[in-house]
């Protein structure tokens, strides 16, 4: 099974600043990485998928990159309404795992 | 406008069974697989399975083969997820969501959940 690790596990940043967020697979998922936003008491969201792809109506400040094991989501400037969990998740073979999540917070 | 609207909360006691629903519109719902997701209290997401509603295809995450059943009624465009006796630890948040299969330009699959149904809470307690 493919395990997902995602760091730093919460960051903190000031609104208007960049974030970079790691996701690394423990083989190779080729371009197969999806990200996720979740708020709470709400359902997740897809942000990226194709490592680098934006899902429709997200805003250009959400960027992807990597391919197979490491992987990055940057948030050029963070909005109030940026500030949640983010998840990375891969598939493989009939397989899907979801990242443990990065929190990011207000600093 | 593509929705998957889920059934409501639950409270339930060990042993009882129980079966959610998520009914998915706007799209054709028998050209997309639906997938479970469970979120603990506090946790993250696990992938649960997923179905594939034109021929009932279905396939499991091993942490959870055994433990659930999942099925779908394509004539009510309605995927479901279903436990025969429950634990405390069933109690969580559980989502479903629709799968994009696609490809890249190299040919390797390109797979992921675009839109996600509101989620059922199911609490298990005596």
């Amino acid at each position: 099974e493919i395990v997902m690790t995602q760091s730093p596990a919460t960051l903190s940043v000031s609104p208007g600043e960049r974030a970079t967020l790691s996701c690394r697979a423990s083989q190779s998922v080729s371009s197969n990485l999806a990200w996720y936003q979740q708020k709470p008491g709400q359902a997740p969201r897809l942000l990226i998928y194709g490592a680098s792809t934006r899902a429709t109506g997200i805003p250009a400040r959400f960027s992807g990159s990597g391919s197979g094991t490491e992987f990055t989501l940057t948030i050029s400037s963070l909005q109030s309404e940026d500030f949640a969990v983010y998840y990375c998740q891969q598939y493989n073979n009939w397989r899907f795992t979801f990242g443990p999540g990065t929190k990011v917070d207000i600093k | 406008e593509v929705q998957l609207v889920q059934s409501g909360a639950e409270v339930k006691k060990p042993g009882e069974s129980l079966k959610i629903s998520c009914k998915g519109s706007g799209y054709s719902f028998t050209s997309y697989w639906i997938g479970w997701v469970r979120q603990m209290p506090g946790k993250g997401l696990e992938w649960m399975g997923i179905i594939y509603p034109g021929d009932s295809d279905t396939r499991y995450s091993p942490s959870f083969q055994g433990q659930v059943t999942i099925s779908a009624d394509k004539s009510i465009s309605t995927a479901y997820l279903q436990w025969s006796s429950l634990k405390a630890s069933d109690t969580a948040m559980y989502y479903c969501a629709r799968l994009v299969t696609g490809g890249d330009p190299n040919g390797d699959p390109i797979i992921y959940f675009d839109y996600w149904g509101q989620g059922t809470l199911v609490t298990v307690s005596s």
